[in-house]
């Protein structure tokens, strides 16, 4: 079946623009994530969405930043007034969620953000 | 909230030896650790994890130490290949509640043929 898929693979814009980056998840899965790869560096938790519960936004790194998910399905990050130490891999990763077995998030390709 | 700290940030191997990557983490209350590859370009790929409720993990030629005692675990590779050679994160998560990963910095392992 298909796995997760991000759009677009490559953004690049100019500072102080908006971006939104999207991700569909694999279906079914009730869990999704939101996680940023600066270069070189490890994956840094943004946000999680499980099922009709409020999300955990806990990693959002300021109020430019803003994730919704519609529907359980499709999700967006949104990026407000871009900054240059914006530029980084989104990366988004869906799991199913069972209260007792902990299940594999998969990740998406990642879209590449770049603010010039 | 959860740290983890991993080492070494490089590790060359020849090929055919084994590899040992470190991780550290500061939240008791984590219990699930896995641990994922990343090859350049692509995305994170999950190749083992290990629940805290028991010690070790094997699958081939990987296997996985947990030591809930000193909060600490270990991703072995034996019989290293050129395949191998790639990023490697450790993360760990308390499962329940907020699941999402805390992850390591890196360990890029490059085995020489």
């Amino acid at each position: 079946g298909a796995g997760v898929s991000q759009s677009p693979s490559n953004k690049v814009t100019e500072k102080g623009k908006d971006v939104e980056l999207r991700c569909d998840p694999i279906s079914g899965h009730t869990a999704l994530y939101w996680y940023r790869q600066s270069l070189g560096q490890g994956l840094e938790f943004l946000i999680y969405f499980q099922g009709n519960s409020a999300p955990d936004k806990s990693g959002l790194p300021s109020d430019r930043f803003s994730a919704e998910r519609t529907g359980g399905s499709v999700s967006t990050l949104t990026i407000q007034r871009t900054q240059q130490e914006d530029s980084a891999v989104y990366l988004c990763a869906s799991s199913l969620v069972r209260i007792v077995v902990y299940n594999e998030q998969f990740f998406g390709p990642g879209t590449r953000l770049t603010v010039l | 909230g959860e740290n983890v700290e991993q080492h070494p940030s490089t590790l060359s191997v020849q090929e055919g030896d084994s590899a040992v990557i470190k991780c550290t983490y500061s939240d008791s209350a984590s219990n699930y650790f896995p641990w994922y590859k990343q090859e350049l370009g692509k995305r994170p790929q999950l190749i083992i994890d290990i629940r805290s409720n028991v010690g070790e993990k094997k699958d081939q030629r990987i296997a996985v130490t947990l030591n809930k005692t000193a909060k600490h675990f270990s991703l072995h590779i034996t019989e290293t290949q050129p395949e191998d050679s790639a990023v490697y994160f450790c993360a760990a998560s308390r499962g329940t509640g907020r699941r999402a990963l805390t992850f390591g910095s890196g360990t890029r392992l490059q085995v020489q043929p």
